[in-house]
């Protein structure tokens, strides 16, 4: 069973407009949500983290994270064609004594189509 | 500026035939490395951490079987055995002070065509 649960599959909107990404954990030791960015051709590259209750604002992206239901978005305003590509959310574990904290578990991904 | 090096970038395998891959860390900043695959339907797995020069790690997944050796402290490989579909492997690496908040980075990857 995916631990991650992304959607949706893939979103299309108009240039200047709202892409919305959402992701639920099923694992409550899930404590630290990264949004990572894709496009064709290259690796992924961290967008944002979020690590606690709430909205994190970065330009035209604000995360939104809500430990209790585990659950975490992502919103892109003002979207451009350049913002089209791959995104997922990834978690990983906490606790200090952890060894895992590289280990990211990734959502399934979300295709973006931002038309002109 | 560039953290990872991966080589090959592309290669074609015969079927049954194992593959070796390079990952080359630029910044020793970031000692953290590890590999992840993704698959054809482009989801991404961990596959290994190796923190320290002699680490090896053997994995079985759908599709291929895995060992990765860290050679040195910038130097991580992985072979790529029985594989059956196509993938992409990816070097990561993040940063000294490691840990839940520290941000991986992903090299360009490395894909792979079964023939």
């Amino acid at each position: 069973q995916q631990k991650v649960q992304q959607s949706p599959e893939s979103l299309s909107v108009p240039e200047g407009g709202m892409a919305s990404f959402n992701c639920t954990s099923s694992d409550r030791n899930f404590q630290y949500f990264w949004w990572y960015r894709q496009h064709s051709g290259e690796g992924p590259k961290a967008l944002m983290s979020i690590f606690s209750d709430g909205d994190k604002k970065e330009g035209r992206f604000t995360a939104h994270l809500n430990k209790a239901s585990l659950h975490v978005s992502l919103h892109i305003r003002d979207s451009q064609p350049s913002d089209s590509a791959l995104y997922f959310c990834a978690a990983s574990e906490g606790g200090i004594a952890s060894s895992s904290f590289s280990k990211l578990v990734f959502g399934q991904g979300t295709s973006l189509s931002v038309v002109p | 500026v560039t953290l990872l090096e991966q080589n090959p970038r592309w290669r074609l395998v015969p079927r049954g035939q194992a593959v070796n891959l390079r990952c080359i860390l630029k910044n020793s900043q970031y000692p953290w490395m590890s590999w992840y695959q993704q698959d054809l339907q482009k989801q991404l797995q961990w596959l290994f951490t190796l923190r320290s020069p002699g680490d090896k790690e053997v994995k079985s997944l759908p599709g291929a079987d895995y060992l990765a050796t860290r050679v040195t402290d910038t130097e991580l490989r992985l072979q790529v055995a029985n594989m059956s579909q196509g993938r992409t492997l990816y070097c990561t690496c993040s940063g000294r002070d490691w840990g839940p908040y520290a941000e991986q980075f992903f090299g360009p990857g490395t894909r792979l065509t079964v023939l």
